[in-house]
């Protein structure tokens, strides 16, 4: 089945220690998201992805950085970690124009030492 | 800035029965709408999609309805389960600002 598939899914990373989740799609989408969603909050898009074009939210922290070498394929980098970036990340893909429907992955869940 | 709000926050409701969640935006200039389920721990499912130019979408034992000049949308769940136990989130898709949610309504159906 075609799919969005996050890994790993739960992650654990000492504070200050940089880490690496990534994210990879069978739909052949144009775009990917990343998003953040602390307990019993809203996602909040951290950045997106239109083909290579990188699109980042005005208050994503400058810590949180994405790659993406292609189409199937994206990471996002958090260079060093503090407390407060506890949360499960959510990669989402949609066709390119607006009206496109998302679609996500299971999430990784990630904790903080 | 587009808002998004849920109510209730949680709901409780015996199995059989017929509910209704609300979503309200405060932005009518918005180019679909999309409902979500969210188990815990895991990731959003795609429940409902409706275009600006739609009223309502079904699948199944769901209805969404999509009042743009007031700022709402509701999802109807018909003969509630205790499999629909999860939380649900709307999503409002914002000219030049892509997707913006809603903080979800957790409902438990009990058996």
């Amino acid at each position: 089945d075609a799919m969005v598939i996050q890994n790993p899914r739960y992650q654990v990373t000492q504070f200050g220690k940089p880490v690496t989740l990534s994210c990879s799609q069978t739909l052949n989408h144009n775009v990917m998201y990343w998003y953040q969603q602390k307990s019993s909050q809203a996602p909040k898009l951290l950045f997106h992805y239109y083909d290579k074009d990188f699109n980042n939210e005005a208050d994503t922290p400058d810590n949180f950085q994405s790659r993406r070498p292609n189409t199937s394929f994206c990471f996002l980098d958090i260079r060093s970690p503090g407390l407060g970036d506890a949360a499960m990340y959510l990669c989402a893909t949609s066709r390119e124009g607006q009206g496109a429907p998302q679609h996500f992955g299971d999430g990784t869940r990630l904790s903080i030492l | 800035k587009q808002e998004v709000t849920q109510i209730p926050a949680a709901l409780s409701v015996p199995e059989g029965e017929n509910l209704v969640l609300n979503c309200s935006f405060t932005d009518s200039a918005i180019y679909n709408l999309q409902w979500f389920r969210q188990d815990p721990g895991k990731g959003l499912t795609s429940l409902l999609l409706i275009q600006s130019s739609q009223r309502e979408q079904t699948s199944g034992r769901l209805n969404a309805s999509l009042d743009k000049s007031s700022g709402r949308s509701t999802l109807y769940i018909a003969a509630s389960q205790p499999g629909d136990s999860a939380t649900y989130l709307c999503a409002v898709g914002v000219y030049g600002q892509n997707f913006v949610f809603g903080p979800g309504t957790r409902l438990s159906v009990l058996p």
